[in-house]
């Protein structure tokens, strides 16, 4: 059964770069199939997209972050991970990683989810 | 805002049948997939494609599109249902972009 775990630190002070990695377990990032993801989700408010990658390290961005994240893939770690710089508060959240499933532009979903871990942006 | 608008909370008596909706042009082009989050959870996927449920979701959640409106119906709805809903597609601009709706908190009575 495939599993993700995000990790990284919690409280991240503002201006810093957060940092997260997400371990995939019971299977292979390297899956031709799929694309890997990281959603957030600030507290009480609803879900955003943050970006994609695929094991080849080929990445799509939301655009409006677009300028402040980095993703990137480790398939010898089966792993991928998550930069972004210049937080401020508005970048609290907690945050997920996902198997990312596109097919053509017609099909996409996120499944399965990391449990997430809450991102404090405070100094 | 999100290019995918979602009623902001719907309610339904235990048993009965809810249908919770997604509207967004990109709707008429895409499909929308469906997830379903509890308090303090992850989301977890309900509906995906046409109307396909992962290994484990009950058959009491379906899916369906109609133009610019997706839906997701609960037939049946059980206590365990009550949870936040949210539809993800992607965005109408033609680029590899992805987007959720707002959430719709379903109550069950």
């Amino acid at each position: 059964q495939l599993q993700l775990q995000e990790s990284g630190p919690g409280l991240v002070k503002p201006s810093e770069t957060l940092s997260l990695t997400c371990t995939v377990s019971g299977g292979s990032i390297s899956s031709s199939s799929y694309y890997w993801g990281w959603i957030r989700q600030p507290p009480g408010k609803g879900l955003e997209w943050i970006g994609s990658i695929y094991y080849s390290g080929s990445t799509y961005y939301n655009p409006s972050l677009k300028s402040r994240v980095t993703i990137s893939v480790d398939t010898s770690k089966n792993q991928f991970s998550l930069k972004l710089s210049s937080v401020t508060a508005a970048d609290t959240a907690v945050y997920y990683c996902a198997r990312h499933f596109t097919f053509l532009p017609l099909y996409n979903w996120f499944d399965p989810w990391g449990q997430g871990t809450l991102v404090t942006v405070s100094s | 805002s999100s290019e995918l608008t979602q009623d902001p909370a719907v309610s339904v008596a235990l048993g009965q049948t809810v249908r919770i909706t997604c509207q967004g042009d990109s709707l008429r082009s895409y499909y929308a997939s469906w997830y379903q989050q509890k308090p303090g959870q992850a989301p977890v996927l309900v509906i995906y494609g046409k109307n396909n449920r992962p290994s484990g979701i009950p058959d009491r959640f379906s899916g369906s599109s109609s133009g610019n409106t997706a839906s997701l119906t609960i037939t049946g709805a059980q206590a365990e249902d009550e949870a936040d809903y949210y539809c993800n597609s992607r965005d109408s601009s033609g680029n590899p972009n992805w987007v959720f709706g707002g959430g719709t908190k379903l109550t069950v009575l």
